[in-house]
């Protein structure tokens, strides 16, 4: 079935730097995909939608120019958490929908968790 | 998207049937039901979807009411690893239709 594989699963950084992780579908090629961002105890919010070749498209409240997302070819995504805070610490969880599947189905990478000092 | 209302928590006891609900009253033609797992740290996993028809899997049942106001996740034999939050969502599907999240529910499968 469809992978999708995100680097690096955990991270730690200094306030102030910036962060970059990175989504790959192993298996497929996926013209879009997701970037969801989750709190403690908390649901996944969606951050925005990556597309391939062009700019990104940010939901309501998410700075563009904090997270800077970059998706260069059909099976990689990057997330770019720039001038990083701590309350930016948090998990970060890429998906990708395969671009001749039928069904519809949204692959999650296992995650990405940002601790920033 | 149209949005759902699901229990926050729910309890299984470990080889019994596990019967998730989900309310989505403002569903619309076009959408369909998704379900979706998350084990505690991980990335999501999917678990079924359907449009009007029940569907079955290996992991899992999905029961849609005849109005497609409601469905119903099934685990036939619920095991300790089963233990998760389950999300159930709606959405159009398409290549480039997102998926909304809403609080899920908390299964917890007793031994």
């Amino acid at each position: 079935g469809a992978v999708v594989s995100q680097h690096p699963s955990r991270v730690i950084c200094k306030s102030g730097t910036s962060v970059k992780i990175e989504c790959r579908s192993l298996d497929f090629q996926a013209t879009t995909m997701f970037w969801y961002r989750q709190f403690p105890k908390q649901s996944l919010m969606l951050m925005a939608t990556s597309n391939e070749g062009s700019k990104a498209t940010y939901e309501q409240g998410v700075e563009k120019d904090k997270f800077l997302i970059n998706h260069a070819s059909l099976t990689l995504s990057t997330l770019t958490v720039t001038s990083a805070h701590p309350e930016d610490s948090s998990f970060y969880i890429c998906s990708a929908r395969e671009v001749t599947r039928t069904a519809r189905v949204l692959t999650f990478g296992a995650g990405s968790r940002l601790t920033v000092l | 998207d149209a949005k759902t209302t699901q229990p926050t928590s729910m309890d299984c006891a470990e080889g019994r049937a596990a019967n998730l609900p989900c309310n989505h009253s403002t569903i619309s033609g076009n959408e369909y039901v998704y379900w979706y797992r998350q084990i505690h740290s991980q990335g999501p996993q999917y678990i079924i979807h359907g449009l009007k028809n029940n569907e079955t899997n290996e992991m899992a049942s999905l029961i849609i009411t005849e109005d497609r106001k409601s469905s119903t996740l099934i685990l036939p034999h619920a095991t300790l690893r089963d233990t998760a939050v389950y999300y159930c969502i709606v959405s159009p599907g398409g290549a480039t239709n997102k998926l909304i999240f809403g609080t899920g529910t908390l299964l917890a499968v007793q031994p």
